[in-house]
């Protein structure tokens, strides 16, 4: 079944310790995106990949790092997490610019 | 710059009523357009895509869309709501400018009463 697999699904933290979220496609896409969703504020990319070793920032970056050395694999780094960083978040692949995300189930993240 | 703006944070309607959300957008060039719904704990699932080619989109679940350059609207529209349809729906404006970067509405939380 075409997918992208998030994990976990749920994550409590302590401020500052360093963690990470996975995220892997299984649809040989090139295009992969972290997103952060809040109340009220919709989704907002947090960095985007075009291909592998390609990435880039989105609207929200600070705080966090991503990965793309593999095809199907985009980790999310947080570094040192803070209390803001607490939100649901979405990683998703697409095949071609313009095109459909596929959306993974998302991980929801509480930094206390 | 591109924006969307869905006009409504909360919809409430009745079983079997028509359903209508509504989304704006702002692009200085033909967008593409989507609408994803978000049920609860779960993730994005396309709903319907306009890329340009017929002005009304039909989708999957009975819901269709209609675009409307002269008003920049793209609204979602059901003729009978069901239980099932209770979720968050999402507008998205992609500018063709070859980034596949996604400008995602604030949502509307439709919620069908019985």
């Amino acid at each position: 079944e075409a997918q992208v697999t998030q994990n976990p699904r749920y994550l409590i933290t302590v401020t500052g310790k360093k963690l990470t979220v996975t995220c892997s496609q299984n649809m040989n896409h090139e295009y992969m995106s972290w997103y952060r969703q809040d109340p009220g504020l919709g989704l907002r990319q947090i960095y985007y990949s075009m291909n592998v070793e390609v990435t880039d920032k989105g609207d929200v970056p600070e705080g966090y790092k991503v990965s793309r050395k593999e095809k199907r694999n985009f980790p999310l780094i947080l570094e040192s997490p803070s209390p803001n960083q607490t939100s649901l978040y979405f990683c998703a692949s697409s095949s071609d610019m313009g095109n459909r995300y596929t959306f993974g189930s998302g991980t929801r993240l509480t930094v206390v | 710059a591109q924006s969307v703006t869905q006009l409504d944070s909360h919809v409430s309607v009745s079983e079997g009523t028509p359903v209508l959300l509504r989304c704006n957008y702002s692009s200085s060039y033909s967008p593409s357009l989507f609408w994803y719904v978000q049920h609860p704990n779960k993730g994005l699932q396309l709903l319907l895509k306009y890329t340009s080619a017929a002005t009304l989109v039909k989708g999957i679940n009975g819901f269709e869309a209609e675009f409307k350059k002269s008003e920049t609207s793209f609204h979602l529209t059901k003729p009978s709501a069901h239980m099932s349809d209770a979720a968050e729906y999402f507008c998205v404006v992609i500018p063709p400018s070859g980034t596949y970067k996604y400008i995602f509405g604030t949502g509307t939380r439709l919620k069908v009463l019985a």
